[in-house]
């Protein structure tokens, strides 16, 4: 079975300043996907960046990168540039990239407060 | 286009009553998940169906759990003789299946609280 863990519940950070999440994991697999999840007030879940485990290049999507460590299994979430609409809950995920079942293993989550 | 949709957005009942949530999945999305999301377990997997296949019930807490995807199409999350420890949010995601599963699209979820 997959683990996903997440061990700080809450980080706040200054406007404009940069924030990294972390997450760690657990896996006998090779082959899987990593995910972060922005979750705001509204509980829409939303995917803010995806990561193949056989790539070694990590993933950007503008102001969000990862820094995916596949020996430590770690996989982090740098926000650069805070902004305050980047308030919310963030989910680290896994996901096996083969096998019948597709399912999202989630960690506990972070509370990340932008100030202004 | 439309999203997922799920409905209600908010359903409060009365212990041991049951209730039903439903989800509307993207149009031509062949695969459906529903999550739990409580505070004490986190985000939790309860079912997955793809397709025709016979669906992934391994997430399901307990018998009086129960989910069915008509047409392929929406689906339907039964609770039996709720309880307190139900009490929670019910998230569904689709996909387009066995080629991108890992693009799923979740929807605003249905909070649910057993009084």
């Amino acid at each position: 079975a997959q683990t996903v863990t997440q061990s700080q519940p809450e980080m706040s950070v200054q406007e404009a300043e940069t924030v990294t999440l972390s997450c760690t994991y657990d896996t006998s697999e090779n082959n899987y996907y990593l995910f972060w999840y922005k979750q705001p007030p509204s509980r829409q879940m939303i995917l803010v960046i995806r990561q193949e485990a056989y790539k070694q290049q990590n993933a950007t999507e503008n102001r969000f990168s990862v820094n995916f460590q596949k020996a430590a299994k770690s996989f982090s979430l740098k926000i650069s540039d805070s902004q305050l609409g980047d308030t919310a809950m963030y989910f680290c995920a896994f996901m096996l990239s083969t096998g019948a079942n597709s399912k999202l293993t989630f960690g506990k989550g972070i509370t990340l407060s932008v100030r202004p | 286009g439309a999203g997922v949709s799920q409905s209600p957005s908010n359903k409060v009942t009365e212990k041991g009553k049951d209730v039903e949530l439903r989800c509307d999945p993207i149009s031509g999305h062949t695969a459906l998940y529903w999550y739990r999301q409580s505070l004490g377990q986190g985000l939790e997997f309860l079912i997955y169906f793809q397709g025709n296949s016979a669906p992934d019930k391994s997430g399901l807490p307990s018998d009086r759990f129960s989910a069915e995807r008509t047409g392929g199409s929406v689906s339907t999350l039964t609770i039996q003789r709720t309880q307190q420890e139900d009490s929670a949010v019910y998230l569904c995601a689709s996909s387009l299946g066995t080629l991108r599963t890992y693009e799923q699209y979740f929807g605003p979820g249905t909070r649910l609280t057993v009084t």
